[in-house]
């Protein structure tokens, strides 16, 4: 059983750019969770992706996007990057949109300058 | 009313020693209240979890103490080791669209 694995590892991108996330959720897991983690923050919700629809949304603009892949992995894309999306970006797979078990993966680090 | 307020930002205790973080909550329609373990450079990891019907739960060192009616919640560390020293955070979650709220987090240093 594999765990849930993000690439990258880091980024830094430019303000004005675009960049896209990508998550594998862990295997037999059908629901992909994204969470912006501020430096010395708790993770902050963005979205949720349940078996390629997405099933909830946090307090984010509709720059930020996702999509789930029929394999279940998924991509989080945000357009327009402002320094504050400056973060690291976490995502969760569980089995069903509930928050039981859901394990996250190690992040990615977006640096926008 | 979203919010789930945690305290201290910091903590500093003895190995050996009893580590205590608490949380405090608004909205009454959470229903599940876990919390996570996070290291340096890693993702948060499920710690423990408690639904509100009860009010302890304990696993190992690790021990919930729920107080429905102060909307409140802590998590207790005993025999605290120096592998312990991690960020944890405490959450909370009410069916709303897959929506898990976090604390700020705390910073648990265990000296030896």
């Amino acid at each position: 059983e594999t765990g849930v694995t993000q690439s990258p590892t880091h980024l830094i991108k430019t303000r004005g750019q675009q960049v896209t996330l990508r998550c594998s959720s862990q295997s037999g897991h059908n629901t992909v969770s994204w969470y912006q983690q501020a430096l010395g923050q708790g993770p902050q919700f963005i979205f949720q992706y349940y078996r390629e629809e997405e099933n909830g949304r946090g307090n984010f603009p509709p720059r930020f996007s996702g999509l789930q892949f029929p394999n279940y992995s998924s991509e989080l894309n945000v357009n327009a990057l402002e320094l504050d999306d400056s973060a690291l970006y976490l995502c969760a797979s569980s089995l069903g949109p509930t928050p039981y078990e859901q394990y996250f993966g190690p992040g990615t680090r977006l640096t926008v300058t | 009313q979203q919010q789930v307020k945690q305290s201290p930002q910091s903590l500093i205790v003895q190995k050996g020693g009893i580590s205590i973080i608490n949380c405090a909550y608004e909205n009454t329609a959470f229903d599940y209240f876990p919390w996570y373990q996070q290291f340096p450079g890693k993702g948060p990891a499920l710690l423990i979890a408690i639904r509100p019907d009860v009010s302890e739960k304990k696993e190992g060192r690790f021990t919930i103490s729920f107080n429905k009616s102060a909307k409140q919640f802590s998590l207790h560390i005993m025999d605290s080791q120096p592998g312990d020293s991690a960020t944890y955070f405490c959450a909370a979650w009410g069916n709303q669209g897959g929506k898990l709220i976090f604390g700020q987090g705390t910073e648990l240093s265990v000296k030896p």
